[in-house]
């Protein structure tokens, strides 16, 4: 079964670092993956999603990701954080029997002021 | 973007009750719902898939006669916990599917349900 992994818990930075979350996936074909944010107290929303193409993908405020399919991989980065993007964010990939998505365990970044 | 929205946001009940959660897409029509429940410190974990019109499907482990769900239009999905107990606390989460946008789901705020 699809399956997906989140490398980090907790990622603290300070305003300006460059941040980079990992993800990866278990299964190895044809793949659909998506990188969502809860801020506190917030439903998730969607950053970002990948279905095919261009393997580095644009999402919302400075977000992107990059789909690397021999490393299983669709990390999530930002080249500049600010104390705004502190939240949980989630990694998923759409699974191909009913359309839902499977989680992982989520990361959590608090960026310092 | 669309907008889910689940009622209640919160709520606490007496161990042996039932309490149902709504589920409702505002400005697009959701074939599909997904329910989630949410553990502290760990992920979504995928309860069930309610498509409008017929049965829901759901997950292994999951009690489909103490979890109902019913999908009775595009637009409103329920999740009945039926005579709940402590151990159901927890974080649900609704998604809509909209068709238009492709594969792209949508999440409502949660449900935060501590049974007492």
């Amino acid at each position: 079964a699809q399956s997906v992994s989140q490398h980090n818990h907790h990622v603290i930075l300070s305003e300006a670092a460059s941040l980079e979350l990992g993800c990866n996936y278990s299964y190895g074909g044809t793949v659909n993956l998506f990188w969502y944010v809860q801020y506190p107290g917030q439903h998730l929303q969607l950053l970002l999603k990948y279905f095919s193409g261009d393997p580095l993908v644009k999402g919302i405020k400075g977000f992107e990701a990059e789909f690397i399919k021999s490393k299983f991989s669709f990390n999530l980065r930002k080249p500049s954080v600010q104390w705004s993007d502190t939240a949980e964010y989630f990694c998923a990939v759409l699974s191909g029997s009913q359309g839902n998505l499977i989680f992982g365990k989520g990361t959590k970044l608090s960026v310092k002021p | 973007g669309a907008v889910v929205s689940q009622h209640p946001s919160r709520v606490i009940c007496k161990s042996g009750t039932s309490v149902k959660i709504e589920c409702r897409s505002l400005d697009f029509q959701a074939t599909t719902m997904f329910w989630y429940r949410q553990f502290p410190k760990k992920s979504l974990m995928l309860m069930a898939t309610s498509n409008e019109g017929s049965k829901a499907t759901y997950e292994q482990g999951v009690e489909k006669d103490k979890f109902l769900i019913n999908h009775a239009s595009l637009t409103l999905s329920t999740l009945t916990v039926t005579s709940a107990h402590p151990e159901d606390s927890s974080f649900y989460i609704c998604s809509a599917r909209d068709g238009r946008v492709q594969e792209t789901q949508y999440f409502g705020p949660g449900t935060r349900l501590l049974v007492l």
